[in-house]
C-alpha cells in the first residue's frame, strides 16, 4: 500500500542551526514526491517537487529511492521557517496522499 | 483574481443535520480534491474527481457526498451518518498533466458540531 511516513510531530531548532525533515515513502512504482508548507493563517501550498530539482527559500530534498526518504534540509534555519510541513506522494491518475506533517519551531 | 474558495470559513452544525461545504476554482482545473485535516492525522483523502460528473472515494469517504456537476464546483456534503464531523475541511484542485500536477488549496472550512 501507498504510504507516506514523517517521523517526527514536532521539530524544535534555534535559528542559524541546520534543519532536516525527514519523509519515507511506500510505494510500488515511480514516485512522485512534494513538500507541501502551511504558514500560520496561511493556506496550504507547495514548497518543492522532486523533479524540478530547485531549491526554494533555501530548502532542498533529494529523492533517494535506495532509502525510500525524501527528507527536507536547510543548512541555516531562519524563523519564518517555522510552519507545518507536509510531505506527499503523487500518483498517476489518482490524488495526493499526505504524510502526519511536521512543525517545524525555529527559535532565536 | 485566480484562484480556489472555500466557503463559509466557520461552519456549525447541530447533530443529526447534514451540511453542504462549497468549493469553487476559476484555474480550469480538471481535478479537484477534498481532505480533511485532524491534528496529528495530517490529510485524508475524503473525495475526488477528475472530471466532471465523475467522482472516486478516498480513504475516509464514509458519511460524505460529493457532486461535480461543473468543472469550477465540487461541493461537500457532510451527512448525519458521519460520526465525528468536527474538523477542518480543505479543498483543492490541480491539473491532470504529468509535472503540472501542482495542487492549489482553499483557505479551509472550520467545521464544528454543536
Amino acid at each position: 500500500a501507498q504510504r507516506v511516513t514523517q517521523p517526527e510531530k514536532l521539530l524544535s531548532v534555534f535559528k542559524g542551526a541546520p534543519v532536516e525533515l525527514k519523509c519515507n515513502y511506500s510505494y510500488s512504482g515511480s514516485p512522485e514526491l512534494f513538500w507541501y508548507v502551511q504558514y500560520s493563517r496561511q493556506r496550504l501550498q507547495l514548497l518543492l517537487r522532486h523533479i524540478s530539482r530547485e531549491s526554494i527559500k533555501g530548502f532542498t530534498a533529494d529523492l533517494n529511492k535506495g532509502e525510500t526518504s525524501f527528507h527536507l534540509k536547510k543548512p541555516f534555519a531562519q524563523e519564518e521557517d517555522s510552519a507545518m510541513y507536509y510531505c506527499a506522494l503523487g500518483q498517476a491518475g489518482t490524488a495526493l496522499i499526505f504524510g502526519k506533517g511536521t512543525t517545524l519551531s525555529v527559535s532565536s | 483574481d485566480g484562484g480556489i474558495t472555500q466557503s463559509p470559513k466557520y461552519l456549525f452544525r447541530k447533530e443529526g443535520q447534514n451540511v453542504t461545504l462549497s468549493c469553487e476554482q476559476n484555474l480550469n482545473h480538471d481535478a479537484m480534491y477534498w481532505y480533511r485535516q485532524d491534528p496529528g492525522q495530517g490529510l485524508r483523502l475524503i473525495y475526488y474527481s477528475q472530471i466532471v460528473n465523475d467522482f472516486q472515494k478516498g480513504d475516509i469517504a464514509e458519511g460524505y457526498s460529493v457532486s461535480r456537476e461543473k468543472k469550477e464546483s465540487f461541493p461537500l456534503t457532510v451527512t448525519s451518518a458521519q460520526k465525528n464531523p468536527t474538523a477542518f475541511y480543505l479543498c483543492a484542485s490541480s491539473t491532470i498533466e504529468a509535472g503540472k500536477d501542482e495542487a492549489f488549496f482553499g483557505q479551509g472550512t472550520r467545521l464544528t458540531v454543536v
